[in-house]
C-alpha cells in the first residue's frame, strides 16, 4: 500500500548529540512536511519542501535542518538536541499545496532527550 | 493573528452523538480539515470542507460556515474506538495549515 514511513518510531538521544530522523513516501507527492508535536498541543510546522524548494518557518530554530535528496525521502537533522526538543516528530506529504490537497501523515518518531 | 479554538476535552456515552466545535481566524481561507489522532499516533484525515454546508461520511459529518468562521464535527453512534483527539485545522491564503490543539474525546460505556 502507498504510505508514509518514518524511522525510527522511537529515538533516544543524549543532550547535545546529533540525531537524524527519516521519512519516506510511496505516494509520489510533491510536498513533504516536518512537524513537531508536544503532548496535548497542536502540531507545529518546522519546514516543508515543495519538490526541491525548501521552505523554512520563521520561528524554526537553526538547530533544526532538513534534507530532501529525492522525491521519496526527507530527513530531519537536529544538530544539538536540548531537553525542550523532546517531542513527537511527524512527517506528512501532500500531492500539491492547493486547498483540497490533504496532508497524509506518517506514524511519527517519538524523540526522547536524556 | 491566526487562531483556532476548540474545546480541550469532551465526554460522551457509547452509542450517543457528540458535536465538536471549532472556530477559526485565518488570513484568507482555503478550507477546513478535521483529523483524528489516537494517543501516541499520527493524525489521520477525516474530512475537508471548503463550501458552506454539511458533508456526511458514514458515522462522521462535518459542517462549515465561512461567514461565521465556524465548523463542527458530528460523530454518531459513538464507539469506544472513537476515543481520541480531534484536530481542527484551517488552511490560510498561503496554503498553510493552522492547527488547533485538539479536542480530547472520552467515550464512556
Amino acid at each position: 500500500d502507498a504510505m508514509v514511513i518514518q524511522n525510527p518510531r522511537y529515538q533516544v538521544t543524549q543532550f547535545g548529540k546529533p540525531v537524524t530522523l527519516s521519512c519516506s513516501q510511496t505516494l509520489n507527492h510533491n510536498v513533504m512536511y516536518w512537524y513537531q508535536q508536544k503532548s496535548s498541543q497542536a502540531p507545529k510546522l518546522l519546514f516543508h519542501y515543495y519538490d526541491k524548494d525548501f521552505n523554512n518557518e520563521a520561528d524554526t530554530p537553526d538547530n533544526f535542518q532538513s534534507r530532501r535528496p529525492n522525491t521519496s525521502f526527507c530527513f530531519l537533522d537536529i544538530r544539538s538536541p536540548g531537553l525542550g526538543d523532546a517531542a513527537m516528530y511527524l512527517c506528512a506529504t501532500s500531492r500539491d499545496r492547493n486547498g483540497a490537497d490533504t496532508q497524509y501523515f506518517g506514524p511519527g518518531t517519538r524523540l526522547t532527550v536524556l | 493573528g491566526q487562531n483556532i479554538d476548540q474545546p480541550t476535552e469532551m465526554t460522551a456515552t457509547e452509542g450517543a452523538i457528540v458535536q465538536i466545535n471549532c472556530t477559526y481566524q485565518t488570513s484568507g481561507f482555503n478550507g477546513l480539515f478535521w483529523y483524528q489522532q489516537h494517543a501516541g499516533e499520527a493524525p489521520t484525515f477525516l474530512s475537508y470542507n471548503v463550501l458552506d454546508g454539511l458533508e456526511e461520511k458514514g458515522r462522521f459529518s462535518s459542517f462549515l460556515s465561512r461567514s461565521k468562521g465556524y465548523s463542527y464535527l458530528l460523530l454518531k453512534e459513538l464507539q469506544m474506538k472513537d476515543s481520541a483527539s480531534y484536530l481542527c485545522a484551517a488552511m490560510d491564503s498561503n496554503y498553510q495549515l493552522i492547527w488547533g490543539a485538539g479536542t480530547k474525546l472520552i467515550i464512556k460505556p
